[in-house]
């Protein structure tokens, strides 16, 4: 079984700033995917960036871009230059490539909050 | 843009109830979901749904939960006889194939079940 954790209930970032968001996961899986959703307050979860485990080169998704340490099971989030837009729920979520029926494995989420 | 539409947004029903909640999702997508989400508390897998049966469940989805897709456009979540602890925001997604490097689960806006 996976677990995925995030240990920033909260966060919060100025307008224009960089915000890095943690997650950590634990498997006994090889090959996986890794993703991080943005749910905003209209609660409707959508796709910000996703990584596969057996790439080293870490996603990217213009203002988005993921940490991926496959060795410590880590896969934090960075959002540079923050707009008020980004204000969310966040959550990492975890896929093994072993299915493809859709049972991700999600963290807690970091509510994430832009102040301009 | 396609979306994936639940209704009712709320809902509230009394313990010992059936309850159906429904979504329709995006038309040409093959693959269905469910998750729910406690307050407070993780999103979690519920089941998955390819080809008219149910491709994968989790341990919550017991004898008391159900889905169907009764046409070509819904896909429904039944609970027989309603808890208190079902009480839940239940998010409905599907992806036009099996989830993975190419695909993407696109989710609705979800629909609060509270049983009182």
């Amino acid at each position: 079984a996976q677990t995925v954790t995030q240990s920033q209930p909260e966060m919060s970032v100025q307008e224009a700033e960089t915000v890095t968001l943690s997650c950590t996961y634990d498997t006994s899986e090889n090959n996986y995917y890794l993703f991080w959703y943005k749910q905003p307050p209209s609660r409707q979860m959508i796709l910000v960036i996703r990584q596969e485990a057996y790439k080293q080169q870490n996603a990217t998704e213009n203002r988005f871009s993921v940490n991926f340490q496959k060795a410590a099971k880590s896969f934090s989030l960075k959002i540079s230059d923050s707009q008020l837009g980004d204000t969310a729920m966040y959550f990492c979520a975890f896929l093994p490539m072993s299915t493809s029926y859709g049972k991700l494995t999600f963290g807690q989420g970091t509510i994430l909050t832009v102040h301009p | 843009e396609p979306e994936v539409t639940q209704t009712p947004s709320h809902q509230v029903t009394q313990m010992g109830q059936e309850v159906i909640l429904r979504c329709v999702p995006i038309s040409n997508h093959l693959y269905f979901y469910w998750y729910r989400q406690i307050l407070g508390q993780k999103v979690e897998f519920l089941v998955s749904f390819y080809n008219n049966e149910i491709s994968e469940k989790s341990e919550i989805f017991d004898d008391q939960f159900s889905v169907e897709r009764p046409d070509g456009s819904n896909f429904t979540l039944k609970i027989r006889s309603t808890k208190l602890e079902d009480s839940a925001m239940y998010f409905c997604a599907s992806s036009e194939q099996g989830l993975g490097v190419n695909t993407e689960a696109f989710f609705g806006q979800g629909t609060r079940l509270t049983v009182v």
